[in-house]
């Protein structure tokens, strides 16, 4: 069965620290992987998309792709407040995996 | 470029009865996927309409069911409701571009079964 891993939380950072998101898949052929932020209440929204190995920086977000390792990570840089949220993982191969998510607070 | 549309946001039902939640899609996305999410939950996947058409289906009993129109708007249909189905419904339209697929969500509607 195709998974998506992630720590639920949840994950207390301090402000103005990297928030460090982790995310594991089971199935190789996975070929392009997400990051959505989602607010208490909200829909998700997509943040950072992913296809091929290495870092993709967007701002204050980096996403890291290991294919080789089946993870991918998310790195928020000077936390705020604003990130306190949930962080969902999605990898797509033919169709949508998502993880549970990972609750992220951001102490000032 | 508008978003996806989700209508109602916030519906009331009672146990028993049947509802029907609607979804328009971003222009020139032709892929609508659903989803349910409950209190601490993560998304669990209904099901996903291509062209109008079941492209995949999810873990979910029979009184959940969907269709797509040739215009790409979709709607999905719970009947004999369930206190157990209070939830965000959650709709998601996508793309996909030089092979790789993209989701937007819209807002959800959010379902109180009393």
């Amino acid at each position: 069965q195709k998974e998506v891993e992630q720590n639920s939380g949840p994950l207390s950072v301090p402000e103005g620290a990297i928030a460090s998101l982790n995310c594991t898949y089971s199935d190789r052929v996975s070929q392009s992987f997400f990051w959505y932020r989602q607010y208490s209440g909200k829909s998700p929204e997509l943040i950072m998309s992913i296809y091929s190995n290495g870092d993709k920086e967007d701002g204050r977000f980096t996403a890291q792709l290991n294919k080789a390792s089946q993870y991918v990570s998310l790195l928020i840089r000077d936390s705020q407040p604003s990130d306190s949220a949930t962080y969902l993982c999605a990898v797509n191969n033919y169709q949508l995996i998502w993880g549970a998510g990972t609750k992220l607070i951001i102490k000032p | 470029k508008a978003g996806v549309t989700q209508t109602p946001r916030y519906l009331i039902k009672t146990r028993g009865q049947q509802v029907t939640l609607s979804c328009s899609p971003i222009s020139g996305h032709r892929s609508v996927s659903w989803y349910q999410q409950t209190p601490g939950q993560g998304l669990q996947f209904l099901f996903e309409y291509f062209s109008e058409t079941q492209r995949n289906k999810g873990n979910f009993p029979g009184r959940f069911s969907g269709r797509q129109f040739s215009n790409s708007r979709s709607e999905m249909n719970v009947s004999t409701l369930e206190l157990g189905d209070s939830a965000l419904y959650l709709c998601a339209s996508s793309w996909t571009h030089e092979g790789n697929t993209e989701a937007f969500f819209g807002q959800g509607t959010r379902l109180t079964v009393v």
